[in-house]
């Protein structure tokens, strides 16, 4: 049973446009959802994150929003860098399960020039 | 070095092979993971460690065996492995058990003949 899903395996956009990744879980004890970033033959790198207890968080061009009655997440990157081409994974956790981070299957950000 | 180092990056082995992955990272933290990423599918977490001490084995096979000599140093010991254990296996650390936020290394990619 995969608590976290990203639906969508690939995205292209083109630059200066804006990028929407999404991101569905099941587990309502989920509390606490991280976004990570990879390039290719490097490791996950951390993004930006939000809380339950809000349901926007802003970083430069990357905010998160969180709709917890539809447990749903997404990213925006705003305007989109062809920097930003990378495998986005969407990742949450909860009190119960400790550092226990669930991840979603990834999406292929691709950002044409 | 800094952040989190995995020798060696590539590894090809026979099912008859034994072999060990190498994690270090230079953070200064206290909890460190074993994560195994297969093709197409999320990342999954197989071992945890804090302060040494695993905390977390997620029903992993006994072909895997992890060894934590020190906060800073984690093995995976690999030992009489199948073809369906190729993978991307990553390893991460957080400065806590309870910190959402892991720092991941470049990951050892397997292949298991």
């Amino acid at each position: 049973d995969q608590q976290v899903k990203q639906n969508s395996p690939s995205l292209s956009v083109q630059e200066g446009r804006i990028s929407i990744l999404n991101c569905d879980y099941t587990n309502s004890m989920f509390d606490y959802f991280l976004w990570y970033k990879k390039y290719p033959a490097e490791g996950p790198t951390f993004l930006i994150s939000i809380s339950s207890i809000k349901d926007k968080n802003e970083d430069g061009r990357f905010t998160v929003f969180l709709n917890k009655s539809a447990k749903h997440l997404s990213l925006h990157i705003v305007p989109s860098q062809p920097g930003d081409s990378a495998v986005y994974f969407c990742a949450a956790s909860g009190e119960t399960s400790g550092s226990r981070l669930t991840f979603g299957e990834g999406t292929q950000l691709t950002v044409n020039p | 070095e800094t952040g989190v180092t995995q020798t060696p990056r590539h590894l090809v082995m026979g099912m008859t092979n034994k072999k060990s992955l190498k994690c270090e990272q230079h953070l200064g933290h206290n909890a460190m993971y074993w994560y195994k990423q297969s093709a197409k599918k999320p990342l999954e977490l197989m071992f945890v460690y804090n302060f040494k001490e695993q905390t977390e084995n997620n029903s992993v096979p006994s072909r895997f065996s992890p060894e934590c000599p020190n906060s800073s140093h984690l093995f995976l010991h690999l030992h009489t492995l199948q073809p369906e254990d190729s993978a991307l296996y990553l390893c991460a650390s957080s400065p806590a058990l309870l910190s959402y936020e892991q720092y991941f290394g470049p990951g050892t990619r397997l292949t298991v003949t």
